[in-house]
């Protein structure tokens, strides 16, 4: 099946700094997205992002397909943006609904 | 902002007991997902959905069965609960097709089985 890895697995950063969050996939996918989980567990959407750039606020998601990888950047980070940042991909073959996971990269901003 | 319910939020159950996890949507999506949680795993799929009437196994069934009686309702069920299955369990649902990709989780169920 699809494998997803995400580098790296933790975070800190300094208020301010950027963060560079990379996802790399075992197989074409067409569909990626990008979310954040809350320290508390909520878990939300940030980006649709199958290939391309895009930008929303302080974050934006480059997907490279035929290269396999994409990335999240943070640009000045804040202390609310520290949670757990997820990748998932899914195709659209036969199983179009499935989305699998990577572990996760685990962010925190120190003040 | 699509709204997904999971109930009950926290469970305590037994080895060898019966425990049913409870998802609803009102979003009238057609596609329904059950994923676990666990330190170094990330997200696991156990089932899904595309729809009322279809479940579909992913990644990690054995232990688990889901029903999906209607287009709002997804449920999960452990007949025989084991402590491996202590996790927290998110239930997602998403519209489907391609301009409804957005997946949107509920809160999350943490599941102790002692």
């Amino acid at each position: 099946g699809q494998q997803v890895q995400q580098s790296p697995a933790s975070l800190v950063l300094q208020e301010g700094e950027n963060a560079e969050l990379q996802c790399n996939f075992s197989s074409t996918a067409t569909r990626l997205q990008w979310f954040y989980q809350h320290p508390g567990g909520r878990l939300v959407s940030l980006f649709y992002n199958p290939s391309g750039t895009k930008h929303t606020g302080r974050l934006t998601s480059t997907t490279v397909t035929n290269e396999r990888r994409s990335s999240l950047h943070i640009s000045s980070s804040q202390t609310t943006d520290s949670g757990t940042y997820f990748c998932a991909i899914g195709n659209s073959g036969g199983s179009n609904a499935k989305l699998t996971f990577g572990k996760g990269t685990k962010l925190s901003v120190k003040s | 902002e699509a709204a997904v319910t999971q109930s009950p939020r926290n469970k305590v159950a037994v080895t060898g007991g019966k425990v049913t996890l409870s998802c609803n949507q009102t979003n009238n999506h057609n596609n329904m997902y059950w994923y676990r949680q666990d330190t170094g795993h990330g997200l696991r799929l156990i089932h899904y959905s595309y729809g009322a009437g279809s479940t579909e196994k992913g990644d990690i069934p054995d232990g688990y069965k889901a029903s999906r009686p209607s287009q709002e309702n997804f449920s999960l069920i452990l007949e025989l609960a084991t402590p491996s299955q202590t996790s927290v369990y998110f239930c997602a649902s998403r519209l489907g097709g391609r301009c409804a990709e957005t997946l949107y989780f509920g809160s999350g169920t943490r599941l102790t089985v002692l």
